[in-house]
C-alpha cells in the first residue's frame, strides 16, 4: 500500500517568489492536512481539506493557500515568499479523522 | 485553545535502560491523543492513538498510557535504533478540530550502545 507522497522533496526559492507543493494521499483517504515544521515553532497546522472543501484553517497569513482536487490530491501555495517561510512542509492524510499518516515532507529553503 | 507540553526536552539512555516520556495536555474535549516518532529529515511515523483515560497500547518495546491530563510513553530495554524525536499530539472533538493535530515540541531520545 503506497504511503503519502509529497513532491518535490527539496526546493530552493528566492524571496518574493511563489511556490506550489504537492501531496498525494493514501488511496481512499479523503482528508488531507498540511503542517509547517520549524525548529523554533515545531509542527503547526496550516489547513485541512476534505472532498475538495477546506474544513479548517490555522493561524497563518493569507499568503498560504491550498486546494484539493477530485482525486483527493492536494496542493499548497505560498506567495511572496519570506525568509521565515523556510521550513519542512508536511502533509498528512486520513480516512476517518481517527488516524493521520504523514508524508516525508518538502524541505523549502528561501534565500 | 489546545495545548501540549512534553518533557523532558531531551533524554539520553544507555541501551537496556528503561524510561518514560511525558505528555501533558489541555483540550476542551479529547477526540484522540497521538504518539509519533520522527527521524531527522523525515515525516512523523505513527505509533499509537489513545482515545480515553485508562487506555493503554503496546508495540514492541513501547507502551503508551493515558489519563485525563497526561500520557506516558514507556520505553522498555531500549535499543540504539529507538533513537528519534518522539512527538505527542492531541485532537479536540469540536467542529474546529477537523484534521487539526496540536503537537508538543517533542522529546529527543538518544540511546547509546
Amino acid at each position: 500500500k503506497a504511503g503519502v507522497t509529497q513532491t518535490p522533496r527539496y526546493l530552493i526559492k528566492t524571496r518574493g517568489q511563489q511556490v506550489t507543493l504537492s501531496c498525494s494521499p493514501i488511496s481512499g483517504h479523503r482528508s488531507v492536512s498540511w503542517y509547517q515544521q520549524t525548529p523554533g515553532q515545531g509542527l503547526q497546522f496550516l489547513f485541512e481539506y476534505f472532498s475538495e472543501t477546506q474544513r479548517n484553517k490555522g493561524n497563518f497569513p493569507g499568503r498560504f493557500s491550498g486546494r484539493q482536487f477530485s482525486n483527493s490530491r492536494s496542493e499548497m501555495n505560498v506567495s511572496t515568499l519570506e525568509l521565515g517561510d523556510s521550513a519542512l512542509y508536511l502533509c498528512a492524510s486520513s480516512f476517518s479523522d481517527y488516524g493521520y499518516t504523514f508524508g516525508s515532507g518538502t524541505r523549502l529553503t528561501v534565500v | 485553545e489546545d495545548q501540549v507540553t512534553q518533557s523532558p526536552e531531551a533524554l539520553r539512555l544507555q541501551e537496556g535502560e528503561s524510561s518514560s516520556l511525558n505528555c501533558s495536555y489541555t483540550v476542551s474535549g479529547l477526540r484522540g491523543l497521538f504518539w509519533y516518532r520522527q527521524d531527522p529529515g523525515k515525516g512523523p511515523e505513527f505509533l499509537f492513538t489513545l482515545y480515553s483515560a485508562g487506555e493503554e497500547k503496546e508495540k514492541e518495546r513501547l507502551k503508551a498510557t493515558l489519563t485525563k491530563k497526561e500520557s506516558f510513553l514507556h520505553i522498555t530495554a531500549p535499543k540504539p535504533e529507538d533513537s528519534a524525536t518522539y512527538l505527542c499530539a492531541v485532537q479536540g472533538d469540536g467542529g474546529t478540530s477537523y484534521g487539526k493535530l496540536t503537537f508538543g515540541q517533542g522529546t529527543i531520545l538518544t540511546v547509546h550502545p
